[in-house]
């Protein structure tokens, strides 16, 4: 069974760079079955996508966040990332890294636990 | 404003059925496929249903998914009072992003 590890700091300086690893154990991180995507959850509130990249290539972003996210994949070391530049408060949230497989038509099967990020000063 | 709307609450006794609508546009749910998640308290979200109505391995068939036009259901049938949770409904759009519903609080009374 895959699972998800999300890794990173807890806390980040506003104006500041979050970056989040999610490791992958249990299975391959390479078949080109796999997309593996960023969603984030304010305390309280509902959730929100970020993005998803495809092991086929392609990468989708939030539009609203588009100019500071980079998500990426590497296979060598079982690990995809989240890099969102210029961190406000309102960045502030639990975020999840998730699976899914070709034909779940773009649903997460497999989530990582959530990590908590915080933006303050 | 979540993209995908849905009640902010619903109720049932042990045993009922209940439903939780989830309404879009053209562009998302009249054009591609629905999910459904569900969210215990304190816990990551887990996939209830892809494709409109089909469940991955697991998930109990009390749970269902449908779809007609820009609107998506999901039911619930012989409810428990573990089914207490958040439900959110999810499609992509086609304006190359995946959306949301804002939620629908889920209490088994």
């Amino acid at each position: 069974q895959l699972r998800l590890q999300e890794s990173g700091p807890g806390l980040v300086k506003p104006s500041e760079t979050l970056s989040l690893t999610c490791t992958v154990s249990g299975g391959s991180i390479s078949s080109s079955r796999y997309y593996w995507g960023w969603i984030r959850q304010p305390s309280g509130k509902g959730l929100e996508w970020i993005g998803t990249v495809y092991n086929s290539g392609s990468t989708y972003y939030n539009p609203s966040l588009q100019s500071r996210l980079t998500i990426s994949v590497d296979t060598s070391k079982k690990h995809f990332s989240l890099k969102m530049s210029s961190m406000t408060a309102a960045d502030t949230a639990v975020y999840y890294c998730t699976e899914g497989i070709l034909g779940l038509n773009g649903g997460f099967e497999i989530w990582g636990q959530g990590t908590v990020v915080t933006v303050s000063s | 404003q979540s993209v995908l709307t849905q009640p902010p609450s619903a109720s049932g006794t042990p045993g009922q059925r209940v439903t939780i609508s989830c309404s879009g546009s053209s562009s998302n749910i009249g054009s591609n496929t629905v999910k459904w998640y569900q969210q215990l308290p304190g816990t990551a979200p887990k996939l209830l249903i892809y494709s409109n109505n089909q469940r991955p391995s697991g998930v109990p068939d009390r749970f269902s998914g449908s779809k007609s036009g820009t609107s998506a259901s999901l039911a619930i049938s012989g409810l428990q009072s573990e089914d207490e949770a958040d439900y959110y409904c999810a499609a992509w759009d086609d304006s190359l992003k995946g959306v949301f519903g804002g939620g629908t609080k889920l209490t088994v009374l």
